[in-house]
């Protein structure tokens, strides 16, 4: 299958810095990605959807002014946590899909604000 | 709501014992699939299974669909200590946005 590669894994930030999680098709161009948040013990909530060249569209309650999604070429989109609190700390993960294929995910960015 | 049902919740077997989980979902969908994910670690992708199929099979891993009742399920096979996690199933309507369901907490024990 597809290889969809996040980075980092994990990361540490203070309270009120901002924080890039990278996303990355690795073996295919990537038209859509797409990006989740996990709570703890919850299950995945789709946050955006991005189209390479294009604006991201949100899903509703997600603030576009906290989460910045920037999908700057076929394969990589960004995720940044602008201002981050303790609130923001979950585990994001980010789906790619070429035309006509599958969406494959990658393997998440466990995110703590400290 | 957004999201999928699975059921159990929790799930607490003996190693060596089977483990059937389920899903449940509320519109027609392309494909589904299931995943595992270790305390605090990513998504492993385990079986893709799509809307025109009906059964799949990966080593201990058996994934039936049923598309008139909405449902799916997965059942591991011979568990071990190491299937110890939790298991998501992900529904895609045909738009790639997977719909994940709540999730069941599998823990096998040695």
């Amino acid at each position: 299958g597809a290889v969809v590669s996040q980075h980092p894994s994990r990361v540490i930030c203070k309270s009120g810095t901002s924080v890039k999680i990278e996303c990355r098709s690795l073996d295919f161009q990537a038209t859509t990605m797409f990006w989740y948040r996990q709570f703890p013990k919850q299950s995945l909530m789709l946050m955006a959807t991005s189209n390479e060249g294009s604006k991201a569209t949100y899903e509703q309650g997600v603030e576009k002014d906290k989460f910045l999604i920037n999908h700057a070429s076929l394969t990589l989109s960004t995720l940044t946590v602008t201002s981050a609190h303790p609130e923001d700390s979950s585990f994001y993960i980010c789906s790619a899909r070429a035309d006509s294929t599958e969406a494959f995910f990658g393997q998440g960015t466990r995110l703590t604000v400290v | 709501s957004q999201q999928g049902e699975e059921d159990p919740q929790a799930l607490s077997i003996q190693e060596g014992e089977n483990a059937t989980m389920n899903c449940s979902y509320k519109t027609s969908i392309n494909n589904l699939q299931w995943y595992r994910q270790n305390s605090g670690r990513g998504l492993v992708h385990l079986i893709l299974i799509r809307s025109n199929e009906r059964e799949k099979h990966s080593g201990r891993l058996r994934v039936t669909l049923d598309t008139s009742k909405k449902s799916s399920s997965l059942l591991i096979t011979a568990s071990r200590a190491a299937d110890t996690a939790s298991y998501f199933c992900a529904t895609d309507r045909g738009t790639y946005k997977y719909i994940f369901g709540t999730g069941t907490r599998l823990k096998v024990l040695a």
